[in-house]
């Protein structure tokens, strides 16, 4: 089974804080993605990125940036937290079959 | 651009009778199109893809590109299909998915 694990469950943040969202999948996987899921507005996409190193910003990028510095793993990082960054953050991998292995999800809160 | 709408934010139905969620889409070119379903303290997964045409749980989708459209369909609910469904769209060659907003679906016993 393909595996998608996000180091983080739950994390509570102070507004200015930097914060790291970090994302690791064991399948070999070239594709991984972002995303935020809110009530209401559905899965927005953050970043997202295609090969080691490679990154495109996808539909709500700011105040946000991505790193790869390896195929497994897919960070996201918040350089100056603000509330409206309290969300539910998805990452996601793929195959180029169509089909997302996402992770359980990230509740950030930030104060 | 892309766009996918799902209209109905909340569904409700009692077990045993029909349920559509429906799905518009909007895009230019030859689009893919899925359906994902997150239950209860799950993550989000994969439910059926209009390409493969097959029935998963009971639930099958057929894409109309005349109406641009990819409804959910269901003949009898069950109470274990209350879930998050989210409707996506992709294109062929790289699979950025855009997703709707999602229709919550409860279905009472």
């Amino acid at each position: 089974d393909v595996k998608v694990t996000q180091s983080s469950r739950y994390l509570v943040k102070r507004t200015g804080e930097k914060v790291f969202l970090e994302c690791v999948q064991d399948m070999d996987h070239e594709n991984m993605f972002w995303y935020r899921q809110d009530p209401g507005l559905g899965l927005r996409l953050i970043y997202f990125s295609y090969d080691v190193k490679m990154k495109e910003k996808g539909d709500i990028p700011e105040g946000y940036s991505v790193s790869r510095e390896k195929k497994e793993r897919f960070s996201l990082i918040l350089e100056s937290a603000s509330t409206n960054q309290t969300s539910m953050y998805l990452c996601a991998s793929t195959m180029n079959t169509g089909e997302l292995f996402f992770g359980e999800g990230s509740r950030l809160t930030v104060l | 651009a892309q766009r996918v709408t799902q209209p109905e934010k909340l569904l409700s139905v009692f077990k045993g009778a029909p349920v559509e969620l429906k799905c518009n889409y909007s895009y230019s070119g030859s689009p893919e199109l899925f359906w994902y379903v997150q239950y209860s303290r799950q993550r989000l997964q994969l439910l059926l893809r209009h390409i493969s045409r097959e029935s998963i749980k009971g639930f099958t989708a057929d894409l109309n590109k005349g109406e641009t459209s990819f409804h959910l369909k269901k003949p009898f609910a069950q109470e274990e299909d209350s879930a998050m469904y989210y409707c996506a769209l992709g294109h062929t060659g790289f699979q950025k998915l855009v997703f709707g907003t999602g229709t919550r679906l409860l279905v009472s016993p």
